[in-house]
């Protein structure tokens, strides 16, 4: 399995407080994503990173902030959780478009609950 | 906004059958296309890719077409098992991002 760790696994939270979730690779593979998973809706991308300090939005990154100081962490943080971010968050991690193996590895997936 | 459309949320088939499943995508041009499989309470775990100038793609029992011009992939399962049962995701790719369809599951029945 490619090293690749999400913690918490799983998370239960109050709505209004801050979350951080954490995606630590040992490949040094330089793209890294966040997406959610929610049934009905399939898997969404949140934020991804090409580079240390490099990040970009997806198609669902409002209420969600990122961060990758170092190539094997990326955080994502709810800055103030909500009901609608219940949801099982997954990172992954690719080596990028211009390789000729580009398949992203998958975490565990981490559940969080906001009530 | 780029769109990618898996056509049937689930598919159900004799085992021994071939499975066939569809992806589409609108307002892309990706330059790869992936499958991945992904079972219950796992994450997704990749399967085949297809580059755009690609047709076809082979990997054992699984076969992945790419036709750009009807903006579609097409992903193949012969010979289908009950092991085979999970749901199926089309994801496309270029410049770094990487979205994914909503999935197919399959049911392999004995």
């Amino acid at each position: 399995d490619a090293g690749i760790t999400q913690s918490p696994r799983h998370k239960v939270t109050e709505t209004g407080t801050p979350v951080t979730l954490r995606c630590h690779q040992t490949e040094n593979h330089r793209y890294m994503y966040w997406y959610r998973q929610d049934p009905g809706h399939g898997l969404r991308l949140i934020h991804y990173s090409y580079g240390v300090k490099d990040t970009d939005k997806g198609e669902v990154s409002d209420g969600y902030s990122v961060s990758r100081s170092k190539t094997e962490d990326f955080l994502l943080t709810l800055e103030s959780a909500t009901s609608s971010q219940t949801s099982v968050y997954f990172c992954a991690i690719a080596t990028g478009p211009g390789s000729r193996n580009t398949e992203a590895f998958f975490g565990q997936g981490t559940r969080l609950t906001v009530v | 906004s780029q769109k990618i459309e898996q056509n049937s949320e689930a598919l159900n088939i004799q085992e021994g059958k071939t499975a066939t499943l569809t992806c589409n995508y609108t307002n892309y041009s990706p330059a790869y296309l992936q499958w991945y499989r992904q079972d219950p309470g796992r994450g997704p775990v990749f399967l085949l890719l297809i580059r755009e100038n690609e047709k076809e793609k082979r990997k054992e029992r699984l076969k992945v077409t790419f036709d750009t011009t009807l903006k579609q992939s097409l992903f193949h399962i012969t010979a289908s098992q009950p092991a085979d049962s999970a749901t199926y995701l089309c994801a496309c790719g270029s410049q770094g991002n990487l979205i994914f369809g909503k999935g197919t599951k399959l049911s392999v029945k004995p």
